[in-house]
């Protein structure tokens, strides 16, 4: 069965600050991959997938993630926070028939004035 | 662009009531799927569908019935209503591609229902 592991329910930064997102996978090779960000009273919207063969995503606003294989990880960055990316984020991966996502269970992060 | 559409946004049932969560996409998606997400608890797979009139459940689906009569619509319904089915629902779709593809799922924007 798939797994995702994300660590630290809440992260908070300062505004400009690094942000490192954490996530650990268990999954059959290969590991479909995905980071999702979720705004306040909306649905989740994909931040990066990864693509088998790149080791470093890019996503929007920023955001990238890097897969390494030995690790079983897909951290998410992005070298400098800004107040509009206070927000949950929630790694994921997918299997089966339908590519159905198993999530993590998120992390709130928090940027600081 | 609709996308992926969800009815209604807030719901408040008593417990023992039935209804149904009404989704809809426009992208002519093949792959639909119903979330339920619980604080500090990510989202979890209630049902999924590959296409029309077949579904099949999820991590979490008692309490829970579907059908895919359509391609574009996938209903999902509580028989009878109980306190713990008290949530923020989420219906999704993706393009189902080729074997080895890795298609993003679209998200709806929710459905928040109180049982009391």
């Amino acid at each position: 069965a798939q797994s995702v592991t994300q660590l630290g329910s809440h992260v908070s930064v300062s505004e400009g600050a690094l942000v490192l997102l954490r996530c650990n996978y268990s999954s059959s090779v290969p590991p479909y991959l995905f980071w999702y960000v979720q705004y306040p009273n909306q649905g989740l919207q994909l931040l990066l997938k990864y693509t088998t063969g790149a080791t470093l995503v890019k996503g929007i606003n920023g955001f990238e993630a890097e897969f390494k294989k030995s690790e079983t990880s897909f951290h998410l960055t992005k070298p400098s926070a800004h107040m509009s990316d206070a927000a949950e984020y929630f790694c994921a991966v997918s299997s089966g028939s339908a590519r159905q996502l198993t999530f993590g269970s998120g992390t709130q992060l928090t940027v600081l004035p | 662009n609709a996308g992926v559409t969800q009815t209604p946004k807030f719901r408040i049932l008593k417990i023992g009531q039935s209804m149904t969560l009404q989704c809809t996409q426009d992208m002519n998606h093949n792959y639909m799927y119903w979330y339920r997400q619980d604080p500090g608890m990510g989202l979890k797979l209630i049902y999924y569908s590959v296409g029309a009139g077949i579904t099949d459940k999820g991590e979490v689906p008692n309490g829970y019935n579907v059908s895919r009569s359509t391609t574009e619509d996938f209903p999902l319904r509580l028989e009878l209503a109980a306190p713990s089915q008290t949530s923020v629902y989420f219906c999704a779709s993706s393009y189902s591609g080729d074997r080895n593809s890795n298609q993003p799922q679209h998200f709806g924007d929710g459905t928040r229902l109180s049982i009391l």
